[in-house]
């Protein structure tokens, strides 16, 4: 079943604005990790955040973790047309030796110039 | 560049035809998934292969199959597909040994969306 539920479902902003979309799941994780997936693309990674992190950041993106509410976020600043895409969380639970992902619903994100 | 290929990316078969998605990966990773993805849904994964280990997921239907020759290669069968089997078809990898380095990130591919008629 799919652990991951992310919030809101879709986000409408306009160029230069911030972007933030939430994730949260059931049980304790190794890690957790946020994937882009532009319209009829496969998913590309952006950032993994371990258990032990509580905050990250590659570029304009920032990822945080709070494990005591199980929840996530990742913040897009400043941002631009091409950010438009579906994105998705998941988790890699701490009883895994493998790597199986549980993907939260996603949040489709459209950026107007 | 290393990277993970699906072929065909379209795909379009009959009801009850039986169809071969494949993907292909020169990253040389010990894992191998494949994923079905409707539209505005997250990637439910079908099965996954640790090197030749299969492992399917309880809830994939017995119509979808898989091979994996080598390490190289995977392929999805779907022996006969129905209208409810109309999908993107996602294909990644991961390597476990790169663990405690990467944290079992997973590189997709391109995806191949099958359409049946």
């Amino acid at each position: 079943s799919q652990q991951g539920e992310e919030d809101p479902q879709a986000l409408s902003i306009q160029e230069g604005e911030n972007a933030t979309m939430n994730c949260s799941y059931k049980t304790s994780i190794n890690n957790l990790q946020w994937y882009r997936q532009n319209s009829g693309r496969g998913l590309v990674h952006l950032i993994l955040i371990r258990s032990n992190e509580r905050e990250k950041h590659s570029g304009r993106l920032r990822v945080t973790l709070d494990t005591s509410k199980k929840s996530s976020s990742l913040l897009i600043t400043a941002s631009r047309a091409a950010d438009t895409a579906s994105y998705f969380c998941a988790t890699v639970e701490t009883t895994d030796s493998w790597g199986k992902f549980q993907f939260g619903a996603g949040t489709q994100v459209v950026v107007t110039p | 560049d290393a990277m993970v290929i699906q072929n065909p990316r379209y795909q379009v078969t009959q009801f009850g035809k039986p169809v071969t998605l494949s993907c292909s990966q020169t990253l040389n990773h010990n894992v191998m998934y494949w994923y079905q993805q409707k539209s505005s849904q997250a990637p439910k994964l079908l099965f996954h292969y640790y090197d030749k280990d299969f492992n399917n997921e309880a809830d994939t239907p017995d119509n979808f199959q898989s091979r994996r020759p080598n390490t190289s290669f995977c392929f999805l069968d779907i022996r006969s597909p129905g209208l409810g089997d109309a999908a993107m078809y996602l294909c990644a990898t991961s390597s476990p040994t790169l663990k405690y380095l990467v944290g079992n990130e997973q590189f997709f591919g391109p995806g191949t969306r099958l359409t049946v008629l």
